[in-house]
């Protein structure tokens, strides 16, 4: 099992929107809900940002959303700030081997 | 306040094992499943297998069976997993996680375990 596909890195300028793509495959972000978004500043360990694709925990801030289509998921981050430097993984339940997959990972930075 | 604490630092040998326990604190700890992640070295996050503290069924990703087991120690709110046949590969920080009231999302970590494995 590969682990879901995201670019390695995104930047933006504060105040802009970015978007953060995560692709996998039909068995597992195009086959069901549970794709996850985390975010991870260095030293720290990771905070979940957006749950069941589209859903977000309490606490976490509305600039943050998260959306899926077929085989790709996505988090985008409006109203960027210098807080939102990290790096971002999606998750997701998979039907293969693994039972759950951890995209690739993507550096964001506020230019 | 809810939270999870992990053990301290190890340094193992090739060839060695590896137990790293997950203390839960602040909520009903049957209540909720258990997963670990590991991270290498300035690598990204890979899943490594989930347990559920009130039956003890488990899961484990393909790429860690036969060498990891978790278990848990109901009267302490510890979990614990173990990773034999160690290697330098394994090499990096081991986080537990709470799937929390998010369905299978990770809302609560432990500050992470960082394994070092060296001759």
């Amino acid at each position: 099992q590969s682990a879901l596909t995201q670019p390695a890195s995104v930047s933006g300028s504060p105040g802009q929107s970015i978007t953060i793509s995560c692709t996998g495959i039909s068995s597992d972000v195009g086959g069901y809900k549970y794709v996850s978004w985390y975010q991870q500043h260095p030293g720290k360990a990771p905070k979940v940002m957006i749950y069941d694709a589209s859903n977000r925990p309490s606490g976490v801030s509305s600039r943050f959303s998260g959306s899926k289509s077929g085989n790709t998921a996505s988090l985008t981050i409006s109203g960027l700030q210098a807080e939102d430097e990290a790096d971002y993984y999606c998750s997701s339940y998979t039907s293969l081997n693994t039972l759950y997959v951890f995209g690739t990972g993507t550096k964001v930075t506020v230019l | 306040q809810v939270q999870l604490v992990q053990s301290g630092a190890e340094v193992k040998k090739p060839g060695a094992s590896v137990k790293v326990s997950c203390k839960a604190s602040g909520y009903t700890f049957t209540g909720y499943d258990i997963g670990w992640v590991r991270q290498a070295t300035g690598q990204g996050l890979e899943w490594m297998g989930w347990m559920n503290p009130k039956s003890g069924n488990t899961g484990y990703a393909q790429r860690f069976q036969g060498r990891v087991t978790m278990t848990r120690q109901t009267s302490i709110n510890t979990a614990y997993m173990e990773l034999s046949s160690l290697r330098s590969e394994d090499t990096g920080t081991y986080y537990c996680a709470r799937a929390g009231d998010y369905d299978d999302a990770f809302d609560i970590w432990g500050q992470g375990t960082m394994v070092t494995v060296s001759s």
